[in-house]
């Protein structure tokens, strides 16, 4: 199982270009998530998914488009990018829904910076 | 917004030393869960300890959880030069909607 992967692992965006960061997970997850990390803070959610053709906001949704047409992908979409969403975007996703208890698996992260 | 707080902030001990790494939380929660990020990668569970279990042990790794004072602490015994990392507690709410609550972290390094 190649488990959680993200692409790309950089980008370099001017402000107000969009683009799509991709996730997929090779595992039948149910829950699929995407956080932002920014330096000395934890993650904060953006956008979850409980299952195909679910998706929900996050703590941080603004600017940010999500879709899940499989129960394998959800890739994360930047409308219009702007300098504060300069950050290290993981995706992540587990088993369970109900009550989170198995722990989440995280993709390697990609790293954005918008000019 | 942020539940659970990490302390200390960063911790820096020899090797062989036990570390010891502390986690506060405001609401009631299903469980609490540890993570462990080496630098610039994805995080990964390390143990998950219930609401209603007071102590929970993998490897060289003791989690414990007090409710009444809402706060968790994660033991690494005889520490390795490879346990240098990031450590993160995560929160399930029990009326989280599915999201986890994460603290900020705590950075250990271990000194060979």
């Amino acid at each position: 199982n190649a488990g959680v992967t993200q692409t790309p692992k950089f980008q370099v965006l001017k402000t107000g270009q969009s683009m799509t960061l991709q996730c997929a997970q090779d595992m039948n997850h149910e829950y699929m998530s995407w956080y932002r990390q920014d330096p000395g803070m934890g993650l904060r959610l953006i956008h979850y998914s409980v299952g195909a053709g679910i998706t929900d906001q996050g703590e941080v949704p603004n600017g940010y488009n999500v879709s899940r047409s499989t129960t394998e992908d959800f890739p994360l979409r930047l409308l219009s990018a702007a300098p504060s969403q300069t950050s290290v975007y993981f995706c992540a996703s587990s088993y369970s829904v109900g009550t989170m208890e198995d722990g989440q698996f995280f993709g390697p992260g990609t790293r954005l910076t918008v000019l | 917004s942020q539940q659970g707080e990490e302390d200390p902030q960063a911790l820096s001990i020899q090797e062989g030393e036990n570390a010891t790494m502390n986690c506060s939380y405001k609401t009631s929660i299903n469980n609490l869960q540890w993570y462990r990020q080496n630098s610039g990668r994805g995080l990964v569970h390390l143990i998950l300890i219930r609401s209603n279990e007071r102590e929970k042990h993998s490897g060289r790794l003791r989690v414990t959880l007090d409710t009444s004072k809402k706060s968790s602490s994660l033991l690494i015994t005889a520490s390795r030069a490879a346990d240098t990392a990031s450590y993160f507690c995560a929160t399930d709410e029990e009326d989280s909607n599915y999201q986890l609550i994460w603290g900020a972290g705590t950075k250990l390094i271990i000194k060979p």
